[in-house]
Formats: structure tokens, C-alpha cells, sequence
């Protein structure tokens, strides 16, 4: 099976860092990946990390602890736009050829207040 | 140039009753797929294509038929509707199903089964 837990809430105020952690249980893992959807909005992709440590785009980074089956996204220098869900995504084992689904969390809701 | 574009933005319609929901991407991708988002926002496969070949296919009750008539397409036909198919439908794509692959959304078709 599989499953992803992270934090169904975080609440910072701007100028702040926030982190959103996410632990997971896959059959076969592949890496972790981050996606922001703001209210009403597409989801869109923010990072994907294949290997154990930190990667850096920006004011957002996302860590992956494979041993630890958990990973988190930071975010730094908060702004009121980046209030919205994120979504931390797994990809579950395939059976053959077959491609393995993207199992997503349900989201975190970040809320930035100034 | 929207990269994946589906319409309608909105679909308002009686129970028991059939609707059709068009995807088109222009980005060249060979995969694409539809997601599920409940109230809750969780996120959940239901069908992916790769190349007009249906690959993922999870637990959807049959009246829910995707058609890909061509790469750059992929329909989601609904019939007989229930209360409970009240969502948001995304339709995704990306150009190398696999661990890190990057998906690119759609801005979902809201449906309300009256």
C-alpha cells in the first residue's frame, strides 16, 4: 500500500520560514515531489527529489531522508502569495511494464498573514 | 499558449444525466492523465494514457470512460452522474512517465451534480 502524512495546516506570518514535512509508506519508492495549488488553481510542480539532501530553487528547498522515509519543503522569506496547499507526491511501484501511480498527500494549507 | 487547456471551466447538471469534459495539451507530451479532487482537495489518479494507451486505470465505476483520440487528447465521458461525482477533474500531462517526472495541469473543470 501506500500512504503520506503531512500536517493538514501551517499558519506564518510574512518575512517568516515555514516548513511542511512529509513521511510516507510506498512499496517501492522513486522520489519525493512538491506541487503548490493556490485556491482554485491547477496544481503545479515545485521540486522532486530522487536522492538523500537538500535541494535549492529560490526561496524554496526540499529536503529527502530515505532512510527516514520523510521529506520536507521550506519555504523562506514568506509573501502572502504563497498561501496556498501543498502537496507532497510519491511515486508507488509499477507491476511490469506497467507505470506505477502518483500517489499525492492531501495537502498541507499554508496561510501567510502580513 | 495555454499548455493544457480542458473545458468546460465549469459543468452544472442534473443526476442521471451524461456530460463530456475535452483535454488538450500542446506541449507534445506521450503522457496524459485525469485526477479527481474531492472537498477535501485530495488529489487521486483515475486514468492515465501514454501514447492513446490507457496504462493506469484505478478503481472508477465504468460509467466514467476516458477516449484519447489522439496524444494531444484526452476526454473524460461521464454517464448516468451521481451526487457523489461532484468534484474537480484535472487533466495532466508530462513527457517522461517515471519517478521524477514533472506533471503540468490543467485549471480543472468544476462539476456539480444537482
Amino acid at each position: 500500500g501506500q500512504s503520506l502524512e503531512q500536517p493538514s495546516e501551517v499558519t506564518a506570518v510574512e518575512g517568516a520560514i515555514v516548513q511542511i514535512n512529509c513521511t510516507y509508506q510506498t512499496s517501492g519508492f522513486y522520489g519525493l515531489s512538491w506541487y503548490q495549488q493556490h485556491d482554485g488553481g491547477a496544481p503545479t510542480f515545485l521540486s522532486y527529489n530522487a536522492l538523500d539532501g537538500l535541494e535549492e530553487t529560490g526561496r524554496f528547498s526540499s529536503f529527502l531522508s530515505r532512510s527516514d522515509s520523510y521529506g520536507y519543503l521550506l519555504l523562506q522569506e514568506l509573501q502572502m502569495k504563497d498561501s496556498a496547499s501543498y502537496f507532497c507526491a510519491v511515486r508507488e511501484e509499477g507491476r511490469g511494464s506497467t507505470l506505477g501511480r502518483l500517489y499525492f498527500g492531501r495537502g498541507t494549507q499554508l496561510t501567510v498573514w502580513p | 499558449d495555454t499548455a493544457v487547456s480542458q473545458t468546460p471551466k465549469y459543468l452544472v447538471t442534473q443526476m442521471g444525466n451524461d456530460k463530456s469534459i475535452k483535454c488538450e495539451q500542446n506541449l507534445g507530451h506521450d503522457t496524459m492523465y485525469w485526477y479527481k479532487q474531492d472537498s477535501k482537495k485530495f488529489l487521486k489518479i483515475m486514468f492515465s494514457y501514454n501514447n492513446k494507451e490507457l496504462i493506469i486505470n484505478e478503481t472508477v465505476p465504468n460509467r466514467f470512460s476516458p477516449k484519447s483520440p489522439d496524444k494531444a487528447h484526452l476526454n473524460l465521458h461521464i454517464n448516468s452522474l451521481e451526487l457523489g461525482d461532484s468534484a474537480v477533474y484535472f487533466c495532466a500531462s508530462s513527457q517522461d512517465p517515471g519517478p521524477g517526472e514533472k506533471l503540468f495541469f490543467g485549471s480543472g473543470t468544476q462539476l456539480s451534480v444537482l
